[in-house]
């Protein structure tokens, strides 16, 4: 049974940095597929983030890319994210989970979340 | 601003049926079959419902069915349990590699 799990500092001052990590069980994380960030703001919808590969290759939304990177550590079977310059607005729940994908000639296709974390708070405050 | 369009607000009562559309571009639900929905209670992690436009995940409901014609994904629950109250969220793979979602329709059962 394939489960993941978000840790991180629940409270982050503004203009620092945010990092998390999604420890991945049941479940190589080498094993060909991406594994992605989403995030929700208190009362309001998800939003993408980025996803990366087992490999390192990474995909990030535009809207974040300036401030975003991922990483994985396949030697701990976990994958992190660091948000950089944060502010109020970073203020959410980010979830981690695992996307299916394909990629061929015709180009890389990012299939759906199958696979979710419970989920972790994070508060930008001073 | 969500990339993808959804209602706001669906209800219905028990037993009936509701459809929930998601309205994108020819950037992302136009030209993918790459159409996910989720189911997200209250303080709970999204749950994926509907994959490629239409496939139930294993576990999910045959109430749950999914269909897309042009730009438009919808989202199609019937005999309406109470259970099934819940927000609802679309998704579409995009040019860029992203995934963006809908705005979210909170489902009401009456």
């Amino acid at each position: 049974q394939v489960q993941l799990q978000e840790s991180g500092p629940g409270l982050v001052k503004p203009s620092e940095t945010l990092s998390l990590t999604c420890a991945v069980s049941g479940f190589s994380i080498d094993k060909g597929f991406y594994w992605g960030w989403i995030r929700q703001p208190p009362g309001k919808g998800l939003e993408w983030m980025g996803g990366i590969h087992g490999s390192g290759n990474a995909h990030y939304n535009p809207s974040l890319k300036s401030r975003l990177t991922m990483s994985v550590d396949t030697s701990q079977n976990q994958f992190s994210l660091r948000l950089n310059s944060v502010t109020a607005a970073d203020t959410a729940v980010y979830f981690c989970a695992r996307v299916p994908h394909t990629e061929d000639t015709s180009g890389l296709f990012l299939y759906h979340m199958d696979v979710w974390g419970q989920g972790t708070t994070v508060t930008v405050s001073s | 601003q969500s990339a993808l369009t959804q209602p706001a607000s669906v209800s219905g009562s028990p037993g009936q049926s509701i459809t929930i559309s998601c309205t994108g571009t020819s950037r992302d639900i136009g030209t993918s079959n790459l159409v996910s929905w989720y189911q997200q209670h209250p303080a709970m992690a999204p749950r994926l419902v509907i994959s490629e436009v239409y496939k139930r995940p294993s576990g999910i409901s045959n109430r749950f069915s999914g269909s897309k014609s042009g730009n438009t994904a919808s989202l199609t629950i019937s005999g309406l349990q109470a259970e099934d109250e819940a927000d609802y969220y679309c998704c579409s793979f995009a040019n860029g590699y992203i995934l963006p979602f809908g705005g979210g329709t909170r489902l009401t059962v009456l």
